[in-house]
């Protein structure tokens, strides 16, 4: 199972809205509405912000919100805050396993 | 609330076999479309899935690590165990254990603080 592609990193400026891609292939992402997204701050562990391609999780911030169109997932924030600044990941479970991005580094600017 | 904690050595040597405890409170690892999962990232490396182990004992492995990977778990002691067999310094990452979610999809809702391996002679 290959590594689904995300970019290196992307930035924005207070205020503005962001969006990360993620691309799989139609075995992964394509096939199934199985995808995921997480937040990880520097020295932290990973948080659920989106399942299900589109779901947000209770307690996260309705800025965050994702989509799937064909093989490529995105994660969408609005309004972006110093706080959002962080890690990315994307993953997309396959029906048995699960397979991750590389990883968006976001720099509020 | 749903804990989730990982526990084992730090330091590793080359060859040996790792293996890595993870004790959840806040559920059971009976409940229904749920299991836990573990997860790996070197430092300033991506996350990389390794084996995710159902309630119903139903385990699943990354493809590239298979061979080298064995998840168990024990329900009473609410307690997912982790071997990785022949380790080697690529190996150094720290480990997650998350607990996996199954709904319309499944995803890992909760994630433990992680623990640092590192493999070294």
């Amino acid at each position: 199972q290959s590594a689904l592609t995300q970019p290196a990193s992307v930035s924005g400026s207070p205020g503005q809205s962001i969006t990360i891609s993620c691309t799989g292939t139609s075995s992964d992402v394509g096939y199934y509405n199985y995808v995921s997204w997480y937040q990880q701050h520097p020295g932290k562990a990973p948080k659920l912000m989106i399942s299900d391609v589109s779901n947000r999780p209770s307690g996260v911030s309705n800025r965050f919100s994702g989509s799937k169109s064909g093989n490529t997932a995105s994660l969408t924030i609005s309004g972006l805050q110093a706080e959002d600044e962080a890690d990315y990941y994307c993953s997309s479970y396959t029906g048995t396993t699960l397979v991750f991005g590389g990883g968006t580094k976001l720099t509020v600017l | 609330q749903v804990t989730l904690k990982e526990s084992g050595p730090v330091l590793v040597k080359p060859t040996e076999t790792l293996t890595l405890t993870c004790t959840v409170s806040g559920f059971s690892l009976s409940n229904a479309r749920m299991g836990v999962s573990w997860i790996r990232q070197p430092p300033g490396k991506a996350l990389e899935w390794l084996a995710h182990i159902f309630s119903n004992d139903e385990k699943s492995y990354s493809t590239s690590l298979k061979s080298r990977l064995t998840i168990s778990k024990d329900t009473s002691k609410s307690q997912v165990v982790l071997t990785m067999t022949n380790m080697d310094p690529v190996d150094t990452a720290t480990y997650y254990c998350a607990r996996m979610r199954c709904s319309t999809s499944c995803y890992e809702d909760y994630w433990g603080q992680g623990t640092l391996v590192t493999v070294s002679s």
